[in-house]
């Protein structure tokens, strides 16, 4: 299995401030996500990356960046957070190789913006 | 925008009982994949079928891909305590090459 570890667990913070989501993984998968999970929506898609420095936009990218220096980090940053990015932040890699196939999942960021 | 919509959103069993949750889509679709949720954590991949299919199964898990009715489902056998978590599937584009879309979820809770 693939070892995904994403910090922080937890996070709360205030309106307005910079947030930088880590996730890491241990397995030199080429494909990493990151998704946010909220009531009533469901699992949506920020971004996605594709190898190193390669990256792409998903269903809700607004107000979020990204970056992947290094094949095993793949960093989420809301530039200045507000009450509305409070999620369920979840990385994921796939473990099938293809961008599409046998996503394994985090165990999540609970982010709280105040 | 989701592509794939479980029904229903919550179901309730008895342990011993199976469970059946369903998921319709809308556009023409590479494969589909249904993913579990217990509380508190991360999804986890069940089975994945491709368009070309019509039934795969995985222990207790079945699940059928009808095309020409965009929709799919997913039966639990003999269900257990431990199955209770939050069910969801996900959808490929036809091209294949896009990220999976998911659906928003089924409930399941399985009492003893």
């Amino acid at each position: 299995d693939a070892g995904i570890t994403q910090s922080p667990r937890h996070k709360v913070t205030e309106t307005g401030t910079p947030v930088t989501l880590r996730c890491h993984q241990t397995e030199n998968h080429r494909y990493m996500y990151w998704y946010r999970q909220d009531p009533g929506h469901g699992l949506r898609l920020i971004h996605y990356s594709y190898g190193v420095k390669d990256t792409d936009k998903g269903e809700v990218s607004d107000g979020y960046s990204v970056s992947r220096s290094k094949t095993e980090d793949f960093l989420l940053t809301l530039e200045s957070a507000t009450s509305s990015q409070t999620s369920v932040y979840f990385c994921a890699i796939s473990e099938s190789g293809k961008v599409n196939e046998k996503l394994f999942f985090g165990s999540g960021t609970q982010l709280s913006v105040l | 925008s989701q592509q794939g919509e479980e029904d229903p959103q919550a179901l309730s069993i008895q342990e011993g009982e199976n469970a059946t949750m369903n998921c319709s889509y809308k556009t023409s679709i590479n494969n589909l994949q249904w993913y579990r949720q217990n509380s508190g954590r991360g999804l986890v991949h069940l089975i994945l079928i491709r368009s070309n299919e019509r039934e795969k199964h995985s222990g207790r898990l079945r699940v059928t891909l009808d095309t020409s009715k965009k929709s799919s489902s997913l039966l639990i056998t003999a269900s257990r305590a431990a199955d209770t978590a939050s069910y969801f599937c996900a959808t490929v584009s036809l091209s294949g090459n896009t990220p999976l879309v998911f659906g928003k979820g089924t409930r399941l809770s399985v009492i003893a």
